[in-house]
């Protein structure tokens, strides 16, 4: 059973679209991360939330962490084809312990 | 400054073979960690290392892995013998804080494939 659950699995859009990709858990989160896979290469952080309800943007990326902190969301604003890649949110459950991965959503965007 | 570097990338080899992979982490960071991470899947936790000393590797299945850290630089992590299930990316890691919020650089990873 996966600690964390990511949806969709897949997603193939038109750039310029806009998107949200979820990350959801049963358990309650100190601290979430996401990441950006591309193939051939290591996951890249990023973004970490810490507090219930936060808000990040980066650039074109904006990323929620639930009030419950049991779940969170990273949404794409005009996707483009370098958004291209395997998104991998990371929950710790307690300060001090490892991050646990979800399975990812693997997102495609055409030109 | 230079990431973490990781050889070979990719190896074949058949079942019941031994391989070892190599890790070198982004100078300085004294915490060190291997993933294996599935196709389909996202990178678990096999082994994490503080300077030269084993933190957790609860997920290591110690009967056929086996991993050091010698002078808590670079690492070397071992399968023997290699079953198919072991076909993965296995991605090394390094961090200058642990746990928390620390914020792992992660390396280009190995691909195996057992035949």
């Amino acid at each position: 059973t996966q600690l964390l659950e990511q949806s969709p699995q897949f997603l193939s859009i038109q750039e310029g679209e806009n998107l949200t990709v979820y990350c959801n858990s049963s358990s309650v989160f100190s601290s979430l991360q996401w990441y950006r896979q591309e193939p051939g290469e290591g996951p890249v952080l990023l973004v970490t939330v810490v507090t219930g309800g936060e808000v990040k943007k980066l650039k074109r990326l904006t990323f929620q962490f639930g009030d419950a902190r049991k779940d969170s969301s990273l949404h794409i604003t005009a996707a483009q084809p370098g958004d291209t890649g395997l998104y991998l949110c990371a929950g710790a459950r307690n300060y001090g312990q490892n991050f646990v991965f979800g399975p990812g959503t693997r997102l495609s965007v055409l030109p | 400054e230079a990431g973490v570097a990781q050889s070979p990338r990719y190896k074949i080899i058949e079942k019941r073979q031994s391989v070892a992979f190599w890790c070198n982490p982004i100078s300085g960071h004294a915490t060190l960690y291997w993933y294996q991470q599935i196709l389909g899947q996202g990178p678990k936790l096999l082994i994490q290392f503080q300077n030269n000393g084993v933190v957790d590797d609860s997920q290591l299945p110690k009967d056929r892995f086996s991993a050091e850290r010698l002078k808590g630089v670079d690492s070397t992590l071992k399968i023997q013998p290699a079953k198919l299930e072991d076909s993965a990316v296995y991605l090394c890691a390094s961090s200058s804080l642990a746990g928390v919020i620390g914020e792992q650089y992660f390396g280009p990873g190995t691909r195996l494939t057992v035949t």
